[in-house]
């Protein structure tokens, strides 16, 4: 079966850097995809990895490993409006997105 | 730009009552559309997408169904909701070439079946 699997929920503090690691198995890959959603919001696109290495946007940048079949995402210098959960998914050999259920940040001042 | 409408934002529903959830995008043309349903604390489920008019794929047998009537519109339907349905309903849109594809969301609906 197809399997993605991040941590449920993670605490950082403001200012620091945080790492949210994410693992898949699918059925083929056609690129990693990291969106933000804020509680009671619709998600909203981050990034997208194909290729392995770092994709770097200001402070957040994600990477990948297609041969570990592993990602990450790194936020630097928290805010509090970084509170919120984060969404890993796979697109699979049918062009379809098979989404994890998400990491919860949760930032303390 | 584009824009992606749904409506209602809020929904309670009692169990046995129909459903519709509408979704219009705005500012491109013929896009994949997709409907998705999250559960409290959950990841999103694929319920239904579809690449053009009329065309429309399922991917989990339930009592909902969707319709594409217009090339930017995109229904979510049920003759008789039950428990099960409530969640928060969102609604996406790709385009259809290049090589990202990524998804963008409507406000979603939330969903309450009573």
């Amino acid at each position: 079966g197809q399997n993605i699997d991040q941590p449920t929920e993670m605490t950082a503090t403001e200012g620091a850097i945080v790492q949210i690691n994410c693992t898949y198995q699918t059925s083929g890959f056609n690129g990693l995809f990291w969106y933000q959603q804020h509680a009671g919001e619709a998600p909203t696109f981050l990034s997208y990895n194909v290729l392995d290495g770092l994709e770097e946007k200001g402070r957040f940048s994600s990477f990948l490993s297609r041969s570990k079949g592993y990602s990450y995402l790194l936020l630097k210098e928290l805010q509090m409006k970084d509170s919120a959960s984060y969404l890993c998914a796979v697109r699979d050999e049918d062009y379809q997105l098979i989404w994890g259920a998400g990491t919860k940040l949760i930032i303390k001042p | 730009s584009q824009t992606i409408h749904q409506w209602p934002a809020t929904l309670v529903q009692p169990v046995g009552s129909p459903l519709s959830l509408e979704c219009t995008v705005e500012g491109t043309s013929n896009p994949n559309l997709y409907w998705y349903r999250q559960a409290a604390g959950r990841g999103l489920q694929l319920l239904f997408y579809s690449v053009g008019i009329g065309q429309i794929s399922s991917e989990v047998p339930q009592n909902l169904s969707a319709s594409r009537p217009q090339d930017r519109q995109f229904i979510l339907s049920s003759k008789k909701l039950l428990l099960s349905d409530s969640g928060f309903y969102l609604c996406a849109w790709s385009t259809g070439t290049g090589d990202h594809y990524e998804q963008y969301f409507g406000p979603g609906t939330r969903l309450t079946v009573t």
